[in-house]
């Protein structure tokens, strides 16, 4: 069974503009979840998707935003970036009901110039 | 407000010891934890997952254990290995089965041939 797939692997955006990051989960996997990581903050909860409604959402400000598609694939959307947002995206889709195992993708290098 | 800590936050044992590492959690209302080991740069892999209603968990040389009253998860690894260098993060899911996930700050642990 194929893992979860991240795409780009790396980005080099600029202050002011705006980045689409893509998340195909585990065939079966309904529920996707967005984290940021930094090395001051850790990893921090983004948002979750489940049957393309958001469930969850972390302490983020507007300018992120996602969104999921009927086949469970999602994206999330960062505008206006700011240098503050160079981080490493993570995306994880786990199967929905119980057990709720978490599975993670490789990531997007995101890094705002 | 859950809270999840880990101590210690560095580990530098020689290869062959046997190593426990420590993630503490505020709120006792949880649905499930899980234990992740991250290599530098990439995603996270999920190690072990407990549900709320066990106490352990077991895979090869690893072994997770909970107590919800204590507010505590224990992952001990045996017989350490070089490869075993990496970051392990502890990760708990609020009560809600849908709820959201809390992520540690991670134990980097290196292991010394």
């Amino acid at each position: 069974k194929a893992g979860v797939t991240q795409t780009p692997r790396y980005l080099i955006k600029t202050r002011g503009q705006q980045v689409t990051l893509s998340c195909s989960p585990i065939s079966g996997h309904r529920s996707v979840s967005w984290y940021q990581q930094t090395p001051g903050q850790g990893l921090q909860f983004l948002f979750e998707y489940f049957s393309e409604t958001q469930r969850n959402k972390g302490n983020f400000p507007g300018r992120f935003s996602g969104r999921q598609f009927s086949n469970s694939r999602s994206e999330m959307n960062v505008s206006t970036l700011e240098l503050g947002d160079s981080a490493l995206y993570l995306c994880a889709s786990s199967f929905d009901p119980s057990p709720y195992e978490q599975y993670f993708g490789p990531g997007t290098r995101l890094t705002v110039t | 407000k859950q809270e999840v800590t880990q101590i210690p936050a560095a580990l530098s044992v020689p290869e062959g010891e046997n190593l426990v590492l420590n993630c503490s959690f505020t709120d006792s209302a949880i649905y499930n934890l899980q234990w992740f080991r991250q290599d530098p740069g990439k995603g996270l892999t999920s190690l072990l997952l407990i549900q709320s209603s066990q106490r352990e968990q077991t895979s090869g040389r690893l072994n997770a254990s909970l107590d919800k009253s204590s507010g505590r998860s224990t992952l001990y690894i045996a017989a350490s290995q070089p490869g075993d260098s990496a970051t392990y993060l502890c990760a708990v899911r609020r009560k809600a089965s849908y709820d959201k996930v809390i992520f540690g700050p991670g134990t980097s642990l290196s292991v010394i041939p």
